[in-house]
């Protein structure tokens, strides 16, 4: 089956734009995860779902940043009025579980670029 | 979750075996380790995980420390597709949320 899909996977917006960026994940995970990752650093963690109810999201970097998952799905995260500092590569990542025994599954990403 | 400490690189050979380290010597008893991969322009790929034993799988194997303070993931024959950013990672079994908290990793590359 397909894995774990995001698009676009690469964006470039002028700084003050808003963004919206797109996970698929495997059908039938019930977690989804957000993760950042700025370039040479490992990803840091973002948002958290659960079906559809967000549980975490203490990794949010500023109130410009929402996500949502209105179906138990899809994913979006948006980004209000980017900022340099908001370029980094965004990773989407599903599991069939929510608990520390279930691998989870990554995208490819979405590069985001702001000038 | 509990930090772990990798070393920040790591050369290898090409079909020779390849030993990662990683200490973690503030692990609690619920504590899974995990070891990720990402290769270059990737996302992040699972690998291996343990509690306590040994564990082997197509890919590698994980080697735990009896105290748990430390484990070893290992690359039997190193391939060029191996090199990558490798993460050792503890995750709380009993967690509802399960997030992971990536460290910089060890860098591994292979030598044709």
């Amino acid at each position: 089956g397909a894995g774990v899909s995001q698009s676009p996977r690469y964006k470039v917006a002028k700084r003050g734009q808003d963004v919206a960026l797109r996970c698929d994940p495997i059908s039938g995970h019930v977690s989804l995860f957000w993760y950042q990752q700025a370039l040479g650093q490992g990803p840091e963690f973002l948002t958290y779902f659960q079906n559809e109810a967000q549980l975490d999201k203490s990794g949010l970097p500023s109130d410009r940043f929402f996500a949502e998952r209105p179906e138990g799905s899809v994913s979006t995260l948006k980004i209000q009025r980017t900022q340099q500092e908001d370029s980094a590569v965004y990773l989407c990542a599903s599991s069939l579980g929510g608990t520390g025994g279930h691998e989870q599954f990554f995208g490819p990403g979405t590069r985001l670029t702001v000038l | 979750d509990a930090k772990t400490t990798q070393p920040n690189s790591m050369e290898s050979n090409e079909e020779e075996p390849v030993h990662l380290p990683c200490n973690h010597s503030t692990i609690s008893g619920t504590d899974y380790i995990h070891w990720y991969r990402q290769l270059p322009s990737q996302g992040p790929e699972y690998v291996i995980h343990g509690l306590t034993s040994n564990v082997n799988n197509r890919m590698a194997s994980l080697a735990i420390a009896e105290d748990r303070k430390s484990s070893t993931l290992i690359l039997h024959r190193a391939t060029l597709r191996d090199a990558a950013v490798y993460y050792c990672i503890l995750r709380d079994v009993t967690g509802a949320n399960s997030k992971l908290t990536f460290g910089k990793g060890i860098t591994l590359s292979v030598r044709p």
